[in-house]
């Protein structure tokens, strides 16, 4: 069953900061958010994760809501290599089954 | 450090045969997970395994079995091919199963097609 709601698609012009939303719920307390894309034909790539804090790496930030029920992955300056389905994924701690969902399908336009 | 491989990339089979996929994980890496992505059903775990155990499977018919070696490289089975086989076969690979977050690193996948 999913845990997550994301929007279908979403269109962000290219440099310009990409937020993409995600609704969790029902998530429990030692449960972790987990961000991936997948661009066409290529494996899954993790982006980040987090569990209450929000997170910053060199590819994303994630923001996670005090109460845990949603968060926002931005890409701060969308380039066209960004375009892809990318994955909001509810999970435990070391739990490597990952329920994908139908995620959201980013398009940058230049 | 070289990424997850998968072979072979891409195979033809028939209703009825049976198909073996391999999946050499990233060195170092003890858990390997396999993953069906098609068009209808998106990506679906199929089943994880570490340490040559399986740790975790999904809702996959016994069709689907797989198993892990003693160096972590891994292989998945799948007998009398249904054309609702057809699909996108990813493996990914996280160092270990206990940690307090995993990062999987997936495979090209082997694009399997089912006549």
């Amino acid at each position: 069953d999913a845990k997550t709601t994301q929007p279908t698609s979403m269109d962000c012009a290219e440099g310009r900061a990409a937020n993409l939303p995600c609704n969790h719920s029902t998530i429990s307390g030692n449960e972790y958010v987990y961000w991936y894309r997948q661009i066409h034909s290529q494996g899954p790539q993790y982006i980040i994760h987090g569990l209450k804090n929000n997170e910053t790496n060199e590819m994303a930030s994630l923001i996670i809501t005090e109460d845990r029920k949603s968060s926002t992955l931005i890409l701060p300056h969308a380039t066209l290599r960004d375009t892809a389905v990318y994955y909001c994924i509810v999970n435990g701690a070391g739990a490597n089954n990952l329920f994908f969902g139908t995620g959201t399908r980013l398009t940058v336009i230049p | 450090k070289a990424g997850v491989t998968q072979t072979p990339r891409y195979l033809i089979k028939t209703r009825g045969q049976q198909v073996t996929l391999s999946c050499s994980p990233i060195s170092g890496h003890r858990s390997v997970s396999w993953y069906q992505q098609t068009p209808g059903q998106g990506l679906q775990f199929l089943f994880e395994y570490f340490s040559e155990t399986q740790r975790n499977k999904g809702n996959f018919p016994g069709r689907f079995s797989g198993r892990q070696f003693s160096n972590s490289r891994s292989e998945m089975n799948v007998s009398t091919l249904e054309l609702g086989d057809s699909a996108l076969y990813l493996c990914a690979s996280s160092l270990a199963w206990s940690v307090a977050y995993n990062e999987q690193f997936f495979g090209p996948g082997t694009r399997l097609t089912v006549l």
